[in-house]
């Protein structure tokens, strides 16, 4: 079951914030933050339990709301760098942390 | 630490044919997963193994194989190759375990996978 992102795509102009969700019909037990550009693999941002904390990465942080199985991730005071793909991922299976489920992406462009 | 390899980087085939994708995860990692990335669905999983064993498997037909060797490697098949197979094939590994311990995964740069 693929966790629904939204928005789409955002378009921000530099040092301006912008915030991504990730929504899940299933219970989750954590949710997992990766980003992507251009051309390249996704790399690794954050991974949020259930009952954590709010994690962060540099300028960007995210929060995991266990009631709405959801999560959101906050970008403030954006960066060139940070223009990218974003996804979010849930687990596949009830046991397992490795394999994860994802969603279709949320587009970021951040403009000078 | 050498990352992620993935070979070949790029292939095309025609419909009906079958095609064996290859993943060399970092060393030490035990978990590989391979995943489809398309413009419409973006990332989606495919299956996972772990010391040989497929542990997860996504929701994708039969055609779509893999296995995973004592050293960890990985080969992904696709039989009897469909336009709609056309994608970008990642494989990611992580550390793994078998006890619920989260490590991010590491991607390879992927297979560019062409049917004509």
């Amino acid at each position: 079951q693929q966790p629904v992102q939204s928005p789409q795509a955002v378009i921000l102009r530099e040092g301006e914030d912008a915030v991504i969700n990730c929504s899940s019909s299933k219970a989750l037990y954590s949710v997992h933050w990766y980003r992507q550009k251009h051309g390249e693999a996704p790399v690794f941002l954050m991974i949020l339990l259930k009952g954590g904390e709010q994690m962060r990465h540099e300028k960007i942080s995210a929060s995991f709301n266990e009631k709405k199985q959801q999560s959101s991730l906050y970008l403030t005071a954006s960066q060139l760098s940070y223009s990218g793909t974003y996804f979010c991922g849930t687990e596949v299976g009830s046991n397992s942390g490795y394999a994860l489920n994802f969603g279709k992406g949320t587009s970021l462009l951040v403009t000078p | 630490k050498a990352g992620v390899t993935q070979t070949p980087r790029y292939l095309i085939k025609t419909r009906g044919q079958q095609v064996t994708l290859s993943c060399s995860p970092i060393s030490g990692h035990r978990s590989v997963s391979w995943y489809q990335q398309t413009p419409g669905q973006g990332l989606q999983f495919l299956f996972e193994y772990f010391s040989e064993t497929q542990r997860n498997k996504g929701n994708f037909p039969g055609r779509f194989s893999g296995r995973q060797f004592s050293n960890s490697r990985s080969e992904m098949n696709v039989s009897t190759l469909e336009l709609g197979d056309s994608a970008l094939y990642l494989c990611a590994s992580s550390l793994g375990g078998v006890e619920r311990v989260y490590n991010e995964q590491f991607f390879g740069p992927g297979t560019r996978l062409t049917v004509l």
